[in-house]
């Protein structure tokens, strides 16, 4: 199985600051044929289910804020969040979807300072 | 608009089954696969299997197999996951979530969540 590891587990940001979570697999998630990296992030707030915020580590899901940007190729990916708002709370899931089965980082819990 | 609706919360015994539906509307039921992801209070998600609701193919994870069938019922839109021989350890929220056949761009949206308790 693909391990996903997030870092950090948890981060505690000021509002209008610019965070970054990383996320490394143990394989390989570009497919060559393509050249696309399977690789999505989540963001989870709580009591919801989770929500896709980005896919093939870098194109942003449909009505997600420019605020939020991946970036990443091979096994080592982020997530950017250029200015944190206070809706932004939650907890961030990466993904890869490359080969089953599908599995996800820890999450990393993102609050404001 | 898309929509996932799911069934709702469920109270099991150990060595129970449990089976819980997610109605679909909004879009083209048989362009999407459906997956199954599961969150045990506290902790994160666990990728649990989909369903091809074209042909009913299924892919489940190592870890379910033998205790997880997922099908469907084309003619109501409807997709179902049943897990066999709960244990306590099974108590968590299920979620389905929509996958596009055609390309692989993540799971979007995902159903509300389905709340399992299991309990003796």
């Amino acid at each position: 199985d693909i391990v996903m590891t997030q870092s950090p587990d948890s981060l505690t940001v000021s509002l209008g600051e610019r965070t970054t979570i990383n996320c490394k697999s143990s394989q390989s998630v570009l497919y060559s044929s393509n050249k696309k990296n399977y690789l999505a992030w989540y963001q989870q707030k709580p009591g919801q289910p989770p929500k896709l915020l980005i896919y093939w580590a870098s194109t942003r899901g449909s009505g997600v804020p420019d605020r939020f940007s991946g970036s990443g190729s091979g096994t080592d990916f982020t997530l950017t969040i250029s200015s944190l708002q206070a809706e932004d709370v939650a907890v961030y899931y990466c993904q890869q979807y490359y080969d089953t089965p599908y599995t996800f980082g820890q999450g990393t819990k993102l609050e404001i300072k | 608009q898309v929509q996932l609706v799911q069934s709702g919360a469920e109270v099991k015994r150990p060595g129970a089954s449990v089976k819980v539906s997610c109605e679909t509307s909004g879009y083209t039921f048989t362009d999407y696969y459906m997956h199954w992801v599961r969150q045990a209070p506290g902790q994160g998600l666990e990728w649990m299997g989909w369903i091809n609701p074209k042909n009913g193919g299924t892919t489940y994870a190592q870890f379910f197999q033998g205790r997880v069938t997922m099908t469907r019922d084309t003619s109501i839109s409807t997709v179902y996951m049943e897990l066999s021989s709960l244990r306590s350890e099974d108590t968590a929220m299920y979620y389905c979530a929509r996958a596009w056949i055609a390309a692989a761009v993540g799971f979007d949206p995902w159903g509300q969540g389905t709340l399992v308790t299991v309990s003796s």
